[in-house]
């Protein structure tokens, strides 16, 4: 799987959308781009993914640059109970996932 | 459907000890997954499952059994309990393997001490 990068940590104010960027510059053609977050310490949960197209869901919106090197997770209307790490992966198979250190994001009134 | 469910939630144990963290989906998913968690860290596979019957080794095995019995349980071993085994240990499960096709759902996870 590709290696991807992200900011260690992020502010966003209430109400505000959040932008949390990604690079994968090592990305191949059949990877899927897949976002995760994970709430304090419990189990993380499904966000959304994405292959070359922009996709939204009632969760988030993912914006992939047409190189496919870096993309983009918004949330739309950030609230308190969005603070979480959010987790960028990029693999070819959905059943084994390599987790980096993600992205702490603080959303503060 | 109650989803991904782990047993305990909190186990503590003594070094050389072995237990077994148990995990159940009730989703009938085929593929099921055990990654740890250290402090600071992302999640690491253990082992996964692509079947009953089929099991494999992922990035961390080494100190950890798992067998498939049946489609809805997929129990992680300790063999004997040392304390670089201290972690939150999550179970999940998908629908499939296809990188497009679907999501893994993660168990609330298990948090083990070994002192």
């Amino acid at each position: 799987d590709a290696k991807t990068t992200q900011p260690p940590s992020m502010d966003c104010a209430e109400g505000r959308a959040a932008n949390l960027p990604c690079n994968h510059s090592t990305i191949s053609g059949n990877e899927y781009v897949y976002w995760y977050r994970q709430i304090h310490s419990q189990g993380p949960q499904y966000i959304i993914h994405g292959l070359k197209n922009n996709e939204t869901n009632e969760m988030a919106s993912l914006i992939i640059t047409e190189d496919r090197k870096s993309s983009t997770l918004i949330l739309p209307h950030a609230t308190l109970r969005d603070t979480a790490v959010y987790y960028c992966i990029v693999t070819g198979t959905a059943s084994k996932l390599t987790f980096g250190t993600g992205t702490r994001l603080q959303v503060t009134l | 459907n109650a989803g991904v469910t782990q047993t305990p939630k909190f186990q503590v144990l003594k070094t050389g000890q072995s237990m077994t963290l148990q995990c159940a989906q009730d989703m009938n998913h085929e593929y099921m997954s055990w990654y740890r968690q250290d402090p600071g860290m992302g999640l690491r596979l253990i082992h996964y499952s692509v079947g009953a019957g089929i099991t494999d080794q992922g990035e961390v095995p080494n100190g950890y059994n798992v067998s498939r019995s049946t489609t809805e349980d997929f129990p992680l071993r300790l063999l004997s309990a040392a304390p670089s085994q201290t972690s939150v240990y999550f179970c999940a499960s998908s629908y499939s393997r296809l990188a497009g096709m679907g999501e893994q759902y993660f168990g609330p996870g298990t948090r083990l001490t070994v002192t």
